[in-house]
This record gives C-alpha cells, sequence and structure tokens, in this order.
C-alpha cells in the first residue's frame, strides 16, 4: 500500500519568502508527526497532531512556524519569514495510535533557504 | 529532559563481522525505545522497537538489541554484517507527558562496511 508521501521533495527558496511543505499521511492514521532533521543530526521533534487538532507543538522554534491538519488527513507545514538557519530536510510521520504506535516515515523536504 | 545519546558517530566494520551501536539514554519512568535506519535517499525505517518485557529484542534485518536498565542501555547488534546494511542508524526514545508519542532521537550512527 501506499506509504507517507512528502511534497516536494526539493525546495529552494530564498531568505524572507513564504513556504508551504506537504504530507500525505497513511491512510486511516489518526496520529501524524512532523520533525526537521539538520546535516548531520537527528530528527527533531516538531509537532504532533491527533485527528485535526495539534496536540503537541512544543518543538516549534518559533511563531515563523505553523502547521495545519484540517481534515484530520493531509498537513501543511508552513514557514513564514525564512531565514537560512531553517534549511534542513523536514520528515512528516504518521500512526496509528500514539505512544509506542511504529511511526511511518515519508522521504522528507529538503529545504534550501538561499 | 529526556535525552539519547550514541557516542559513535561513525563505525566501519568488514563484511561479515558482528556489529553493536551503541545507545544511552535520559528518561524518568520506563521508556519505549527504538532503532530506526535511515539509508541515503529513503525514509527512517524502524528495526526494532522494546516497550516492557524480555529485555533482548528481535527485529528485522536480522538485528536485535538488549535493554539494560542498570545502565540507561539499549544497544543495538547483528552477529554478521551485510554490505547492504551501511546506513545511518537512530535510536529513539518516545517521549512527551500524556503519551503522544513523539520521539527524541541520538544524533545517529553512521555505519560503513568494508568489503
Amino acid at each position: 500500500g501506499a506509504g507517507v508521501s512528502q511534497t516536494p521533495s526539493n525546495k529552494v527558496t530564498e531568505k524572507g519568502k513564504y513556504v508551504e511543505l506537504r504530507c500525505d499521511p497513511i491512510s486511516g492514521h489518526t496520529a501524524l508527526y512532523w520533525y526537521r532533521q539538520s546535516l548531520g543530526q537527528g530528527p527533531e521533534f516538531l509537532i504532533y497532531f491527533q485527528g485535526t487538532g495539534a496536540a503537541d507543538d512544543s518543538g516549534l522554534p518559533n511563531d515563523r512556524f505553523f502547521a495545519v491538519r484540517p481534515e484530520g488527513s493531509v498537513s501543511t507545514l508552513k514557514i513564514q519569514r525564512t531565514e537560512r538557519g531553517d534549511s534542513a530536510v523536514y520528515l512528516c510521520a504518521s500512526s496509528l495510535g500514539t505512544s509506542g504506535a511504529e511511526q511511518y516515515f515519508g522521504p522528507g523536504t529538503r529545504l534550501t533557504v538561499t | 529532559a529526556q535525552s539519547v545519546t550514541q557516542p559513535d558517530i561513525h563505525i566501519t566494520v568488514s563484511e561479515g563481522a558482528s556489529l553493536e551501536l551503541r545507545c544511552n539514554y535520559s528518561y524518568g519512568a520506563t521508556p519505549y525505545l527504538f532503532w530506526y535506519v535511515q539509508s541515503p535517499g529513503q525514509g527512517l525505517q524502524l528495526l526494532l522497537k522494546y516497550f516492557s518485557g524480555d529485555t533482548l529484542v528481535q527485529g528485522i534485518k536480522g538485528f536485535e538489541a538488549e535493554f539494560k536498565r542498570s545502565q540507561s542501555s539499549f544497544n543495538l547488534r547483528k552477529p554478521s554484517v551485510h554490505w547492504s546494511d551501511a546506513a545511518e542508524y537512530f535510536c529513539a526514545v518516545a517521549s512527551g507527558s500524556g503519551n503522544t508519542g513523539k520521539l527524541i532521537f541520538g544524533q545517529g550512527t553512521t555505519l560503513q562496511v568494508k568489503p
């Protein structure tokens, strides 16, 4: 079956611009996670959705970052006024449940801010 | 705060040799522990997980890991490495109040396999 998909696979943008990154989770998965992976580092948690609501957004670095999941399926991570430090691979994962449930990761979106 | 440490950034082993990747965690309660593998151009794939019970857990691709509470460790092992095992390996602990399941990852260990 289809796994987690993310679009675009690569995004190059200029400093100060707005970007949207999309995640299509596995059908039926209620939990959705966003992580950010900088070069040479492990993924870092950003935000978690259970259904339509953001249950934990403690990992969002500042108010330039925002994510939505309006219908409880597809999610969009939005970054305003991008900075060069935002350059990273943004990973999305989904799972059937929460604690302990296997998270299935997408291939990621590589964001480069010039 | 919860944290995961992978002391070895890079490891090189010969094909057919045994492998052990180290992972230490800091967590107040009984942790949920995971090992993921990331190959170039591929998404993270779960190798195995530990929640409770038997401290030696078996995973996919011939990997196993042992949970040692006294040492706060969850080391990954494989008796005989194949060239296709070359990848980045991440240890993670599930964290967050209310069991949100968010994962805290270590910085990863890059495994290189010599022919």
